[in-house]
């Protein structure tokens, strides 16, 4: 158990529906993140929170849309998705923001694994 | 832009041998972190090396960081199958938020 928590676990949707990923901290951290988990990839961060507000957006495409109404809640909302976009996704958090030797933890939640169809 | 490549990419052994994952990259970086992912759940840190030829050792896993803060290695003593999952080193860089990632190691220790 890390503190972080996601919903939901599983995920199966068609190309033309709309879902929600949530996240919860309950680390009282100030900082919040969106991976992505594909097979044979590395992680790749997609967005980055500090206080609520959005410091990251990684070159990602506009069907994947993030909301931060507070320090301890991250959403993904997903709509119109590709088969491609099936992967685990991953919610993180961490202290603070941007440590002088970059060595901040950061700590994982269990993961969506979403399967768009 | 910065990457770190692990090798080898899968490693499946039988318990009580002894075996080495690499890190390696071009780049600097700052600090070098490694996680460990079980399935069904997200990556949990082991450790954070910041000092260029750094060693740390956590019960039988040894973690060395480059003299040179480009490269790291994960060495473990006398595997035992609870060692079994995705192991993931992760660089971080001054002032950065954002930790880049190998694309991981996936290990398999056989009883």
């Amino acid at each position: 158990e890390t503190g972080v928590t996601q919903t939901p676990r599983h995920l199966v949707m068609g190309m033309t529906n709309k879902k929600s990923l949530k996240c919860e901290q309950h680390l009282g951290h100030n900082a919040m993140y969106w991976y992505k988990q594909s097979a044979k990839k590395p992680l790749e961060l997609m967005f980055v929170y500090n206080f609520k507000e959005q410091t990251e957006n990684n070159s990602v495409p506009s069907r994947f849309s993030p909301e931060c109404p507070n320090s301890s809640h991250l959403f993904l909302h997903l709509h119109t998705l590709q088969p491609e976009d099936s992967a685990l996704y991953l919610c993180a958090s961490s202290q603070d923001t941007g440590l002088a030797d970059g060595s901040e933890t950061q700590y994982f939640g269990p993961g969506t694994r979403l399967l768009v169809l | 832009t910065q990457l770190l490549e692990q090798s080898p990419q899968f490693l499946s052994i039988q318990e009580g041998e002894n075996l080495t994952v690499y890190c390696n990259s071009s780049s600097v970086f700052s600090s070098l972190q490694w996680y460990r992912q079980e399935p069904g759940e997200g990556p949990v840190l082991l450790v954070t090396v910041v000092t260029g030829g750094e060693v740390k050792k956590l019960k039988r896993l040894t973690f060395q960081f480059g003299d040179a803060r480009k490269d790291s290695s994960l060495h473990i003593t006398a595997a035992q199958p609870g060692d079994t999952g995705l192991y993931l080193c992760a660089g971080g860089s001054q002032g950065a938020q954002k930790l880049v990632f190998g694309q991981g190691t996936r290990l398999t220790i056989n009883p």
